[in-house]
């Protein structure tokens, strides 16, 4: 079974651009998290979609937002991008996600973005 | 809110010794299930161990395991017989509903 993919792997920006970044899960899955990986933070949640319905938000503004399509695949935008959010982006998918106390998430390889 | 606090930035080991890495964490819920998660340089994130609050016994994974003290809310990593294999960035976390992640802890296996 193929694991989750991310897609770019790499991509660099300046302030003001916006960005969307990709994310299918593993075949089945219908739960996808965000999360933004930054040296000293750790992983801090962005939000959860499950079934086309986000489910969970975590703190960030409202220039992070996700939407996630009939087939399960998501996408992620940052709109007006600024410095501090260069990041490793990471999506996990799981089977129900937050609906199955529990379940392990399984992470992608990330999208490294750099904003200059 | 939920909190996971991981106090050890950069650990190191030599090959085949014995690593505690710790985790903390603060919630008022009473089920929930705690997770370490292992990064290795530059690879997909990968789950190590999983422990449902609910349950006494310490979970155990070959050569990892786990010491869950409930009420001083600790979930703290015992990695036996370190390899070098065993490099990686180590992330606490807790689960209700949603993940929280900890800071993450840098272990590095010395040869």
């Amino acid at each position: 079974k193929a694991g989750v993919t991310q897609t770019p792997r790499y991509l660099i920006k300046t302030r003001g651009q916006q960005v969307t970044l990709s994310c299918s899960p593993i075949s089945g899955h219908r739960s996808v998290s965000w999360y933004q990986q930054t040296p000293g933070q750790g992983l801090q949640f962005l939000f959860e979609y499950f079934s086309e319905t986000q489910r969970n938000k975590g703190n960030f503004p409202g220039r992070f937002s996700g939407r996630q399509f009939s087939n399960s695949r998501s996408e992620m935008n940052v709109s007006t991008l600024e410095l501090g959010d260069s990041a490793l982006y990471l999506c996990a998918s799981s089977f129900d996600g937050a609906g199955l106390a529990g379940e392990t998430q399984y992470f992608g390889p990330g999208t490294r973005l750099l904003v200059l | 809110a939920q909190t996971v606090t991981q106090s050890q930035p950069e650990m190191s080991v030599q090959e085949a010794e014995t690593v505690t890495l710790s985790c903390t964490y603060d919630t008022s819920e009473n089920n929930y299930y705690l997770f370490w998660y292992k990064q290795p340089p530059s690879r997909q994130m990968i789950l190590v161990i999983r422990q449902e609050a609910y349950k006494q016994q310490n979970a155990t994974e070959n050569r990892f395991s786990v010491n869950f003290q409930k009420a001083a809310k600790s979930f703290s990593l015992k990695i036996s017989d370190s390899q070098l294999g065993d490099t990686a960035m180590y992330f606490c976390a807790f689960m209700k509903f949603k993940y929280i992640f900890g800071t993450g802890t840098r272990l590095k296996v010395l040869a």
